[in-house]
């Protein structure tokens, strides 16, 4: 399929439980984001990623791992899940910023729930 | 701090009539402002941008007004229509950067 899919669309774990979620653009785009949407706090960046093997924090990475071997997927890893994790999850890129700007492209999201 | 604020968590508009999403932000580096609207369980999608040397950008129906001196933005949907109802998040970058600072979104409901 072309564009940006993450799976799965829904997981329920458990406190304390590794959970990995999963992005994959067809685009070729250089950058790749994830952020969580929370209530009252519309939506966080939690890492992002401007090239295949670069990686940065956003403004809410601790909990949180990433990687990017390959340019087209952007794994996101919940080292030990805990509650205050559920939340719903975007995955998006973006190519590098020409003149006329910067538009990111998202993908459905994942509602991840931690018990 | 938040630096992309909108203040207004909900709307509620008429069919027909214009619906107005402010957005207020205080870094002053950010040259760049795009809207995005967001359907339950879907994505955000990308609505309409404005950069900072302008002051309007009219797409369709959708109108993005800047006011530099007074850090905000505004949409306008004019005329607004049941299907515009959705959630939309306003944010900035800064400095020619790929990085979005999105505020906390306002949900727009049109009534028939």
């Amino acid at each position: 399929d072309a564009g940006i899919t993450q799976s799965p669309r829904y997981k329920i774990t458990e406190t304390g439980r590794q959970v990995t979620l999963m992005c994959h653009q067809t685009w070729s785009h250089s950058y790749m984001f994830w952020y969580r949407q929370d209530l009252g706090h519309g939506l966080r960046l939690i890492y992002y990623s401007a090239a295949a093997d670069i990686t940065d924090k956003g403004e809410v990475p601790d909990g949180y791992v990433v990687s990017r071997s390959k340019t087209e997927n952007f794994p996101l890893t919940l080292e030990s899940a805990t509650r205050s994790q559920t939340s719903v999850y975007f995955c998006a890129s973006s190519e590098i910023r020409l003149a006329g700007g910067n538009e990111q492209f998202f993908g459905p999201g994942t509602r991840l729930t931690v018990l | 701090d938040q630096q992309v604020k909108q203040n207004s968590p909900s709307l509620s508009v008429q069919e027909g009539r214009i619906s107005i999403l402010n957005c207020d932000y205080t870094n002053s580096m950010f040259d760049y402002f795009l809207w995005y609207k967001k359907y339950p369980a879907e994505g955000p999608t990308f609505l309409i941008s404005i950069s900072s040397i302008k002051d309007k950008n009219e797409d369709g129906r959708f109108t993005v007004f800047l006011n530099k001196s007074a850090k905000h933005l505004s949409l306008h949907i004019v005329p607004s229509q049941p299907g515009d109802s959705a959630v939309y998040f306003c944010a900035a970058s800064a400095n020619a950067g790929n990085m979005l600072t999105f505020g906390g979104g306002t949900r727009l409901m049109v009534k028939p």
